[in-house]
Formats: structure tokens, C-alpha cells, sequence
């Protein structure tokens, strides 16, 4: 199994509040992405990182900002959580042959 | 932007009969992925198809990619009740994003 690990697992916050979801890869790939998972939607990219400060936006990023610091960690932050961004995020890494693509396994976020 | 279309959403079939999940996507791409999640489980990787005509299997499934009609199948051969699952594919782009499919909810009954 890849060396992806998500914190926090599970997060319960209120409206309006900003959040952090960190995801943390020992593989030292290049590539690291950053999903939400809703019944009916699939997977829909959030933000994406090609290397250190080097981060684009996906198809669904508003409301969402991403920092890439260091290669192994990928931050994803709700400035202001709001309860249409109750979901399972997902985050996935890709090396630089892009052969594949593996996911951490998850944060289950709820907004109340 | 790439679009990624799945067919069925939902899958019943009896254990024993064979099936064909279909994975269409809007534009040139040569790299399709197909993965399998369980309930309250991460995406695992299935499969990883790179050029035109690539055809895989493992055990009872097989995974193959028409470039040309931007069609990748994924055929299940003798269903099991451990098949049940999502079956996911996904499209990579020229930028390296990943696009998904919804997703074909697979039940496999006794």
C-alpha cells in the first residue's frame, strides 16, 4: 500500500469556521491531488499539486485554498466551512510516470 | 474540461452471469484507470490501461481501452458475491488531473 495517511479522520465543526485537512505521503511523489466524494458525483478534484508551491486549481475549488510546502504534505483548507462542504475527501498521489494514481483513505468531514 | 461517463449507475446480477460496465470520456486521452471501493472504504487500483487496445485481467475481471472510440470496458466474468462493490474509472488529461465517473454500484446476489 502506498504511504498516504489523512488527518483528521473524521471532523464534526460548525458553519463558518475555517478548517485544515492535512495529508501527509512517504512515497516522495511528485504529484498529489485533492478530492471530495458525494453520493451521485463521484469524485470531483478539488485543487492539485505538480511540485513544492507549485498547486492548481480543479473543478471544483471555490471555497477551497491548498498549501504545498514540503513534497511529503499537501494542506487543504475551508476558509469558511459551509454545509455544502459536507463530504469524504480524498486525498491521492501520483508519481512522476503518472502510472497510477493512490488514495489515502479518507476524512469525513461534516458541517453543521 | 474532460467528461467521464459510466454505465449502468446500478448493477444487480445474479452470481454466475456475466456483465460489461461501460466508461466513456469526452476527449483524447490514453491513460484510463479503473478502481474498486467498498462501503466506507478508500478507492483501491483495479486496473491501469496506457495505450490503445490495452487488455488486463485479474481473476474475474478484464479491463480493456479503445482510444480511438474513447470506450474502456470492464467485463465481469462469472460474478461472485465479493464482487460487490463501486466500480470507478477514471481519465487522466495532458495536465495530469484525474477525472472520475460517478461510479457503477455493483450488487451481486446469491
Amino acid at each position: 500500500d502506498a504511504g498516504i495517511t489523512q488527518s483528521p479522520r473524521h471532523k464534526v465543526t460548525e458553519t463558518g469556521t475555517p478548517v485544515t485537512l492535512r495529508c501527509h505521503q512517504t512515497e516522495n511523489h511528485r504529484y498529489m491531488y485533492w478530492y471530495r466524494q458525494d453520493p451521485g458525483h463521484g469524485l470531483r478534484l478539488i485543487h492539485y499539486s505538480y511540485g513544492v508551491k507549485d498547486t492548481d486549481k480543479g473543478e471544483v475549488s471555490d471555497g477551497y485554498s491548498v498549501s504545498r510546502s514540503k513534497t511529503e504534505d499537501f494542506l487543504l483548507t475551508l476558509e469558511s466551512a459551509t454545509s455544502s462542504q459536507t463530504s469524504v475527501y480524498f486525498c491521492a498521489i501520483s508519481g512522476y510516470t503518472l502510472r497510477d494514481l493512490y488514495f489515502g483513505p479518507g476524512t469525513r468531514l461534516t458541517v453543521t | 474540461e474532460l467528461k467521464v461517463e459510466q454505465n449502468p449507475l446500478f448493477l444487480s446480477m445474479q452470481e454466475g452471469k456475466n456483465y460489461t460496465i461501460y466508461c466513456n470520456y469526452s476527449t483524447t486521452s490514453d491513460r484510463l484507470y479503473w478502481y474498486r471501493q467498498d462501503p466506507g472504504k478508500s478507492l483501491e487500483s483495479l486496473f491501469v490501461l496506457l495505450s490503445n487496445g490495452a487488455v488486463k485481467q485479474e481473476g474475474r475481471l478484464m479491463a480493456s481501452l479503445d482510444t480511438k472510440a474513447r470506450l474502456s470496458t470492464l467485463h465481469i466474468t462469472a460474478a461472485v458475491h465479493d464482487l460487490s462493490a463501486t466500480y470507478f474509472c477514471a481519465v487522466a488529461n495532458t495536465g495530469n488531473q484525474f477525472y472520475f465517473g460517478t461510479g457503477t454500484s455493483l450488487t451481486v446476489i446469491p
